[in-house]
């Protein structure tokens, strides 16, 4: 079974704070993404990676980056949180570029 | 603009009554198309994927399948435990990343 682990299932974060969300994938999938999830807007996919150090923005990367150090692991950075980054945030992985995503449990991130 | 449309918004069930979800999609050259299911506050599960017109997909209770531009999600007799939102996706353009619905919440009741 492909697993997907995110570092924690709920943050709270203030104004300000650089914020770090790590996910891992066990099943050796060269591609890697992060989205968030927010009511009535669905996913939004904000940075993806199809190799290690390798990334490419997605539709909402604005005030986020990413690092991809290792194939198993992907980590989303907010560089300076804001209360607009509220969200449940979600890791996923696939074996090919458009192929099916197996996505982490996400991380409902609060910034006050 | 690449897109996918799921219909309805929300879907209320008694227990045993059948019905579909709708997901059209409107990028040319279809390459595949999944369907998840998502509990509340959990990541999207993986339920199925469908490459070719005509082709169906089964899992307990339900059914995928596809024609050319549109896909159907096929619940036969619900029950509770069946209640979530259901997402479809599909590839962008360009190949590069997932275009996800915005999903169809079901609520099956007793």
């Amino acid at each position: 079974d492909v697993k997907v682990t995110q570092s924690s299932r709920y943050l709270v974060k203030r104004t300000g704070e650089k914020v770090f969300l790590e996910c891992v994938q066990d099943m050796d999938h060269e591609n890697m993404f992060w989205y968030r999830q927010d009511p009535g807007l669905g996913l939004r996919l904000i940075y993806f990676s199809y190799d290690v150090k390798m990334k490419e923005k997605g539709d909402i990367p604005e005030g986020y980056s990413v690092s991809r150090e290792k194939k198993e692991r992907f980590s989303l950075i907010l560089e300076s949180a804001s209360t607009n980054q509220t969200s449940m945030y979600l890791c996923a992985s696939s074996k090919t570029r458009e192929g099916e995503q197996y996505f982490g449990p996400g991380t409902r991130l609060t910034v006050t | 603009e690449d897109q996918v449309t799921q219909s309805p918004e929300a879907l209320r069930l008694q227990e045993g009554e059948s019905s579909s979800l709708n997901c059209s999609y409107t990028v040319s050259g279809l390459r595949g198309l999944f369907w998840y299911r998502q509990d509340p506050g959990k990541g999207p599960e993986f339920l199925f994927t469908l490459y070719s017109a005509g082709e169906e997909k089964e899992k307990e209770r339900l059914k995928a399948t596809l024609t050319k531009k549109e896909s159907f999600l096929h619940i036969t007799a619900p029950k509770p435990e069946d209640s979530a939102t259901y997402l479809c996706a599909g590839p962008n353009q360009a190949g590069t990343a997932l275009i996800f619905g915005k999903g169809t919440t079901l609520s099956v009741s007793s």
